[in-house]
């Protein structure tokens, strides 16, 4: 199993971002994904979670109006995309696959992360 | 939100001791507790499930407890890669919500 994700962005404040992670060794619908992420020198964030079987997906309400999880089966890849950035949302991304094809479950494998710098 | 307490922050310890690690919860989530480990500078490796279940691969030095609100992870003998820091996170809930994490240091 491999997840593997895109290269590190910049963005300016207000701007948006879309982190890819392309999976293989495994059933891409048997599953979901779900992304956390890490602030410098801080501990792990939960961002959300979508099915890999039917798109569903889950969000903390903090992130709702901001954050959007999309998967395309076709190419076993998921996405996850953050608008109106400020600068805490600096972080490193993770995708991780989610043992949960319709809830949330156990993170067992990771991606190695995205750096997003948001500065002005 | 489910809260999720971790004590100690951090801790030294020497390769072969004993560790022991607790993470607490808000309110009762039954066995819905994971535990990942992270190295300096990488992604979380998944550590347990449902508070006392070893995922294939995971060394049994590693073993869990609990269920409710308390929940412990105890290494029976410190590796040197085992010197990292530590998060419990519950799936008994949205959102999935991690501890603040245990820093385990070289004494």
């Amino acid at each position: 199993v491999q997840m593997v994700q895109s290269g590190a962005e910049v963005k300016k404040p207000g701007a948006s971002v879309k982190v890819s992670c392309k999976a293989s060794g495994y059933s891409f619908t048997d599953y979901g994904i779900s992304w956390v992420r890490q602030a410098p020198g801080q501990g792990l964030e939960w961002m959300g979670w979508i099915s890999g079987y039917n798109g569903n997906s889950e969000y903390p309400q903090k992130l709702q109006d901001r954050v959007s999880m999309t998967i395309d089966t076709s190419t076993k890849t998921g996405y996850m995309e953050l608008r109106s950035l400020g600068s805490d949302d600096t972080a490193v991304y993770y995708c991780a696959r989610d043992a949960g094809r319709y809830r949330s479950s156990d993170l067992d494998y990771w991606g190695q992360g995205t750096l997003v710098t948001v500065s002005s | 939100d489910i809260q999720m307490t971790q004590s100690p922050s951090s801790l030294s310890a020497s390769v072969g001791d004993r560790v022991t690690i607790t993470c607490r919860a808000s309110q009762g989530i039954s066995t819905s507790l994971n535990w990942y480990r992270q190295k300096a500078g990488k992604a979380p490796e998944f550590l347990m499930y449902a508070a006392s279940t070893l995922p294939v691969g995971v060394p049994s030095r590693f073993s869990g407890s609990g269920s409710g609100t308390e929940f412990t992870l105890n290494i029976s003998s410190l590796q040197p890669e085992d010197f990292a820091t530590y998060y419990c996170q519950q799936t008994y809930s949205t959102p999935r919500t991690f501890g603040r994490g245990t820093k385990v240091e070289i004494k």
